[in-house]
């Protein structure tokens, strides 16, 4: 069965903290992506990763960055963590269209 | 102050009859189309797809049509069910790489 993990399912951090979220899936897939879903607002891309090391800007990368070490883990990162930032994070990979999502990170920024 | 957030657009159908979710999507030369689920706590699932070269596809008790004229899409449940309940989210790949733009999602609720 298809996984895709997300280290945490909930956080609450500080304005202006560094915040790390991970994700890790075991379907060896090629293509990884961060996501921040909002009400009303669907789900828009941050960042995605089609390899190792590689990485290119979605639709709203501003204050965010991220990293690909290694193929199966994608993290995300919040340089200085501000109060519009809390939402729903979802990660999702996939090799072709079809993306595998994993449950969510909800973030708080207070 | 406190924002207030957008609201989903909201389909109430009764246990047992069929639900019919739209969904208009953006660009002509999107070539594949993705139905996904998302209950409530969960990331989203995965229901149904179909490609730009057909207009019908069919699943277990659910079915999507693909209108490229007006660039529409739907997704039909057949005997909805309680287990049903949960926001839909259609998607479009333009193929030019692998990521989708996804709609903004509709909330399906079941009356017992």
């Amino acid at each position: 069965d298809v996984k895709v993990t997300q280290s945490s399912r909930y956080l609450v951090k500080r304005t202006g903290e560094k915040v790390f979220l991970e994700c890790v899936q075991d379907m060896d897939h090629e293509n990884m992506f961060w996501y921040r879903q909002d009400p009303g607002l669907g789900l828009r891309l941050i960042y995605f990763s089609y390899d190792v090391k590689m990485k290119e800007k979605g639709d709203i990368p501003e204050g965010y960055s991220v990293s690909r070490e290694k193929k199966e883990r994608f993290s995300l990162i919040l340089e200085s963590a501000s109060t519009n930032q809390t939402s729903m994070y979802l990660c999702a990979s996939s090799n072709f269209y079809e993306q595998y999502f994993g449950p969510g990170t909800r973030l708080t920024v207070t | 102050g406190e924002s207030v957030g957008l609201h989903l657009p909201t389909l109430s159908v009764q246990e047992g009859d069929n639900s019919i979710i739209n969904c208009a999507y953006s660009n002509s030369a999107s070539d594949y189309f993705i139905w996904y689920k998302q209950e409530s706590g969960k990331g989203p699932q995965f229901i149904i797809d179909i490609r730009s070269n057909m207009d019908k596809r069919q699943g277990q008790r659910v079915t999507v049509l693909l209108n490229k004229t007006v660039k529409h899409l739907s997704l039909q449940i057949a005997a909805t069910q309680p287990g049903d309940s949960a926001v839909y989210f259609c998607a479009e790949n333009m193929g030019s790489s692998y990521k989708l733009i996804f709609g903004s999602g509709t909330r399906l609720l079941v009356r017992p």
